[in-house]
């Protein structure tokens, strides 16, 4: 499965859209794009997931660039309840293990 | 919505014991993936299986073992348990495989070695 990269940490404000990249340069044409979150010891929490056309549900939107080396997930009005740590996880059809790189630690700011 | 269900939620062992955890997946998900996340750590994929069969092995010791039952629950054997087998076991499920392969997660167990 392609590797990924996110920063360590990102802060953003109550009420305000967070915005979250991710790189996968090394991509394969069978490999989606699925973001996942884990509350404070808590299971990791399915977001969503793309192959190359951007994707919208009722948490979240996944933007990913034209040649799919990067994505960005979008929380449109974060929450306190939001903070978490977000992994960016590459991989194809039929895998049987989701590898979680160290992930984004997003905190929300009253 | 029924979520995946792991017993027990909280375990304290000694060293050189031994320790079960179960994994009760979705209704109608056929595969159960177990990870393991120690402390400060990000999870790590352990071994998984697809219609009672191991499908997949990621780096479980040989200490432990699992199987996934008639009624696709699954089980985790963990034997002469170390102090560094102390962590969350996360057990997740997905649906078969025409119906998508996104995993949905369990609270988790955790394991105490003393």
């Amino acid at each position: 499965d392609a590797k990924t990269t996110q920063p360590p940490s990102m802060d953003c404000a109550e009420g305000r859209a967070a915005n979250l990249p991710c790189n996968h340069s090394t991509i394969s044409g069978n490999e989606y794009v699925y973001w996942y979150r884990q509350i404070h010891s808590q299971g990791p929490q399915y977001i969503i997931h793309g192959l190359k056309n951007n994707e919208t549900n009722e948490m979240a939107s996944l933007i990913i660039t034209e040649d799919r080396k990067s994505s960005t997930l979008i929380l449109p009005h974060a929450t306190l309840r939001d903070t978490a740590v977000y992994y960016c996880i590459v991989t194809r059809t039929g895998a049987n293990n989701l590898f979680f790189g160290t992930g984004t630690r997003l905190t929300v700011i009253p | 919505a029924a979520g995946v269900i792991q017993s027990p939620r909280h375990l304290i062992k000694e060293k050189r014991e031994t320790a079960t955890l179960k994994c009760y997946p979705i209704p109608r998900h056929d595969t159960v993936y177990w990870y393991q996340q120690g402390p400060g750590q990000d999870p790590q994929f352990l071994i998984s299986f697809y219609e009672k069969m191991q499908s997949d092995k990621g780096s479980i010791p040989d200490r432990f073992s699992a199987q996934q039952f008639s009624d696709y629950h699954s089980e985790l054997n963990m034997s002469s348990l170390e102090l560094g087998d102390s962590a969350l076991y996360f057990c997740a499920s997905s649906p078969p495989k025409l119906a998508g392969d996104t995993q949905y997660f369990g609270p988790g167990t955790r394991l105490t070695v003393l």
